[in-house]
């Protein structure tokens, strides 16, 4: 079946350390998206990318780093510098920039 | 900068009951989703509403958008206990040609208890 995969559903880091989110479709949309959810709030967009080897800053980018090499691929590493990267982050993807977004089951992200 | 706002941001219903959770926003956009997402869960699209005057609906759910009054509504109908859930709205921002910047708004989102 097609669908976003999110992986490791669970990540915990260390101070001072980098982690990478994976996200990978095969619905063979153009457009991904990464978002941030806090408790109780709704989802901030953090970097999105609407074709291969090109992707845009959303409202939280600071902290963050994304590439896009592959259509499938959308990896988030959350650096050191993103000083509260406790969340869940969601990654969606779309067809094109015009239509519902699908989203992945998410990964809960703590620190240690 | 597009604000987009729900309230209630909590609502606790009986069932059999209707409500109405709205979403308002703040800047012309002709183009709103809505999505519900369940504990520790992902979201789940449940209407997209693309033009002023849309209505869609969905079992004991109908969603509606006024693009004049910047403010869309989902009703619930006869509310039972499989609706507890958080509902979200979300913006498609668009440019002045109308081409979607493609990136969504959320809003604070609604957490509905359906209870006996």
């Amino acid at each position: 079946d097609g669908g976003i995969t999110q992986s490791p559903k669970y990540l915990f880091r260390k101070e001072g350390q980098n982690v990478t989110l994976s996200c990978e479709q095969n619905l063979n949309h153009d457009a991904m998206y990464w978002y941030r959810q806090d408790p109780g709030q709704g989802l901030r967009l953090i970097y999105y990318s609407q074709i291969v080897n090109d992707f845009q800053k959303g409202d939280i980018a600071e902290g963050y780093s994304v590439s896009r090499e592959k259509k499938e691929s959308f990896p988030l590493t959350v650096t050191s510098a993103q000083k509260n990267p406790t969340a869940f982050y969601l990654c969606a993807s779309s067809i094109d920039r015009s239509l519902p977004q699908h989203f992945g089951d998410g990964t809960r992200l703590s620190i240690l | 900068e597009l604000k987009v706002e729900q309230n209630p941001l909590f609502l606790s219903m009986q069932e059999g009951k209707n409500y109405t959770i709205y979403c308002n926003y703040s800047t012309t956009s002709d183009r709103l989703y809505w999505y519900r997402q369940d504990p520790g869960k992902s979201l789940e699209s449940l209407f997209v509403l693309l033009s002023n005057g849309a209505v869609k609906q969905e079992g004991r759910l109908m969603a509606s958008l006024d693009t004049k009054a910047r403010l869309s509504t989902l009703h619930i109908t006869a509310a039972v206990h499989d609706l507890s859930a958080t509902y979200f709205c979300a913006v498609d921002l668009r440019n002045a040609g109308g081409t979607s910047y493609g990136k969504l708004t959320f809003g604070q989102g609604t957490i509905l208890t359906v209870h006996p």
